[in-house]
């Protein structure tokens, strides 16, 4: 079960919109609506972001989005800010009945 | 809202066993609906899912891990337990405790973490 594949850095300036791709397989990403996205930062437990594709839990900003076509899911941060830097992990439930993450992808605001 | 904090020996010798446990309060672990989670972070790489148990002690481990892990539940402590069995240096990782949401699937609450060296 090989980790979802994500870019290793992605940046942009205050204001700005980034989007974060999460490449998987039929098996994992493909195969149901259930990619959760988590924001860490440095020393801190992750935070949930998006699930099931594209719901925010009560509390996060509306400016993270998330969509999903294929194999690949996406996330999307808009009006960019600096709070926003950190490390973004996606994670798809599998058909094998486990869960599998994403590389990692580091944020930084310009 | 629901609270997890891991507690364990962070040293553990190589080829022993590393026991961690997870204290749930504020919430219970018998609650329907929740399958209680072992996920762990390598200095500065990212997240690996170790496994999840369900109060009634099902459970469904990473297939990479399944040889060596054993997760269990004690519902009258509210807590869970990870066993990694003949662990090395690879082992070395803040491990997390975390909820999991039976209905969508996400991680919705998690611990502090507690980071676990492997070294003699």
């Amino acid at each position: 079960q090989s980790a979802l594949t994500q870019p290793a850095s992605v940046s942009g300036s205050p204001g700005q919109s980034i989007t974060i791709s999460c490449t998987g397989t039929s098996s994992d990403v493909g195969s149901y609506n259930l990619v959760s996205w988590y924001q860490q930062h440095p020393g801190k437990a992750p935070k949930l972001m998006i699930y099931e594709d594209n719901k925010r839990p009560s509390g996060v900003s509306n400016r993270f989005s998330g969509s999903k076509s294929g194999n690949t899911a996406s996330l999307t941060i808009s009006g960019l800010q600096g709070e926003d830097e950190a490390d973004y992990y996606c994670c798809s439930f599998a058909t094998s009945g486990t869960y599998v993450f994403g590389s990692g992808t580091k944020v930084t605001v310009l | 809202q629901v609270q997890l904090q891991e507690s364990g020996p962070g040293l553990v010798k190589p080829s022993q066993t590393l026991s961690l446990t997870c204290t749930v309060s504020r919430g219970s672990i018998t609650s329907s609906g929740y399958y209680w989670t072992w996920i762990r972070q390598h200095p500065g790489k990212g997240l690996e899912w170790i496994g999840y148990i369900y109060y009634s002690g099902s459970t469904s481990y990473s297939p990479s891990l399944k040889s060596r892990v054993s997760l269990s539940v004690d519902t009258s402590k509210n807590q869970f337990s990870l066993k990694l069995s003949s662990v090395t240096a690879a082992d070395t990782a803040v491990y997390y405790c975390a909820r999991a949401d039976y209905r969508t699937y996400n991680f919705d609450f998690w611990g502090q973490g507690a980071l676990v060296t492997v070294s003699s």
